[in-house]
């Protein structure tokens, strides 16, 4: 496509509950990135894939959190057992490789009630 | 451990001013730095990418500059204008650990 698609855009869930997000990046992007940000916080570095090496997870904040990228292509973000603090926007990103630009998509906002 | 830090964390101008934001980092083991722009409830935009080797990028009303060895960048915004209200952020792609680290973002206000 011809940007970062993130979906869905919206997601309120019940606390103690599991959600996917998805993030479809640009055709042919092998790095993707995956930020948090809270309300009125700066971006939160979470997860990093690059081409077929192994992720860096060192920013996922407990083990609730994981992510997983299908075929290099579509990555999806896994929060179980979901918790009010988890409330934010979590966004994508993807980028040709390392030493270039990141294109970010349009967020999902999710909301733990 | 690679720190970015901007100043001023808000700003208020009028409209038709021209204007400086200003970016550091810590290290200087940098591939790019990169400027970004969220509107609220909104992803990011790319505005300039400047790679480690480059001092300079422009884009329309906007340049950036970069001065890696002092670890300081500064996004110049010419001409100001209600649409530019945005926050603005820095980034910079870490060569050490391949990761893109932020500042905390300056949220202009532009005056009609």
């Amino acid at each position: 496509g011809a940007g970062v698609s993130q979906s869905p855009s919206n997601k309120v869930t019940e606390k103690g509950k599991d959600v996917e997000l998805r993030c479809d990046p640009i055709s042919g992007h092998t790095a993707l990135y995956w930020y948090r940000q809270s309300l009125g916080q700066g971006l939160e570095f979470l997860i990093y894939f690059q081409g077929n090496s192994a992720p860096d997870k060192s920013g996922l904040p407990s083990d609730r959190f994981s992510a997983e990228r299908t075929g290099g292509s579509v990555s999806t973000l896994t929060i179980q057992r979901t918790q009010q603090e988890d409330s934010a926007v979590y966004l994508c990103a993807s980028s040709t490789g390392t030493g270039y630009g990141y294109t970010f998509g349009s967020g999902t906002r999710l909301t733990v009630v | 451990k690679q720190e970015v830090t901007q100043i001023p964390a808000a700003l208020s101008v009028p409209e038709g001013e021209n204007l400086v934001l200003n970016c550091s980092f810590t290290d200087s083991a940098i591939y790019n730095l990169q400027w970004f722009r969220q509107d609220p409830g909104k992803g990011l935009t790319s505005l300039l990418l400047i790679q480690s080797s480059q001092r300079e990028q422009t884009s329309g009303r906007l340049n950036a500059s970069l001065d890696k060895s002092s670890g300081r960048s500064t996004l110049y915004i010419a001409a100001s204008q209600p649409g530019d209200s945005a926050t603005y952020l820095c980034a910079v792609l870490s060569s050490n650990t391949g990761k893109l680290i932020f500042g905390q973002g300056t949220t202009l206000q532009v005056k009609p």
